[in-house]
């Protein structure tokens, strides 16, 4: 069954640290990648995508992530994070098609000591 | 900037009531998803809609809820009988082809 995991559930990282929150996905085929981003109480918003090219995408607010095919990977990245990150960090994937369901994996809630 | 919209944002209803929720779309965008989001399960996918037909529904109890989209600008997520255990909120996304997901603001729905 397709799935998306995100295995860390929360993360508590001081101001100025560098972040990485990890994605794993089980599908078959060209798939398309997102990280989705929920401040409290808001809805989600897209902060960055992956669908063909240049496997490091940038996204916004500084964050990048970067497509591993061979790992079935898509890791958020931000060198130095800031107390505005907090919030909660969703990774997407779908299949290559318009039609395509789109998956999201349980989030990664993210703190930030000030 | 176009939106999705969604209402009502907030719904109090008694357990055995019907509950009906409303997404108008971004203009153009011709595929609909409901998600429901809780803290113990996340994001679940309910259900979702290409040019108003319904693609998948498999994630969602279907003895007490439906999913429609009577036009292009409007979709519905219907409970009936609403259960305390349904309280969630309820998110509506629309894309159009391979774009990126636009959320609305969501429904947060409480039943007592």
């Amino acid at each position: 069954a397709q799935s998306v995991s995100q295995h860390n559930h929360h993360v508590i990282l001081s101001e100025a640290a560098s972040l990485e929150l990890g994605c794993n996905y089980s599908y078959g085929g060209t798939v398309n990648l997102f990280w989705y981003v929920q401040y409290p109480g808001q809805h989600l918003q897209l902060l960055l995508k992956y669908f063909s090219g240049d496997p490091l995408v940038k996204g916004i607010k500084g964050f990048e992530a970067e497509f591993i095919k061979s790992k079935f990977s898509f890791n958020l990245r931000k060198p130095s994070v800031q107390w505005s990150d907090t919030a909660e960090y969703f990774c997407a994937v779908t299949l290559y098609s318009s039609a395509s369901k789109i998956i999201f994996g349980s989030g990664t809630r993210l703190s930030i000591r000030p | 900037d176009a939106r999705v919209t969604q209402t009502p944002r907030h719904k109090v209803t008694e357990m055995g009531q019907e509950v009906t929720m409303r997404c108008q779309p971004i203009l153009g965008h011709n595929t609909v998803f409901w998600y429901r989001q809780t803290m113990m399960q996340g994001l679940e996918l309910l259900a979702y809609f290409r040019n108003r037909a319904p693609l998948d529904d498999s994630g969602m109890p279907k003895d007490r809820f439906s999913a429609e989209m009577p036009d292009a600008t409007l979709a519905t997520l219907k409970i009936q009988p609403s259960e305390p255990r349904d309280s969630a909120v309820y998110f509506c996304a629309t894309r159009s082809g391979r774009s990126p997901l636009h959320f609305g603001n969501g429904t947060r729905l409480t039943v007592t």
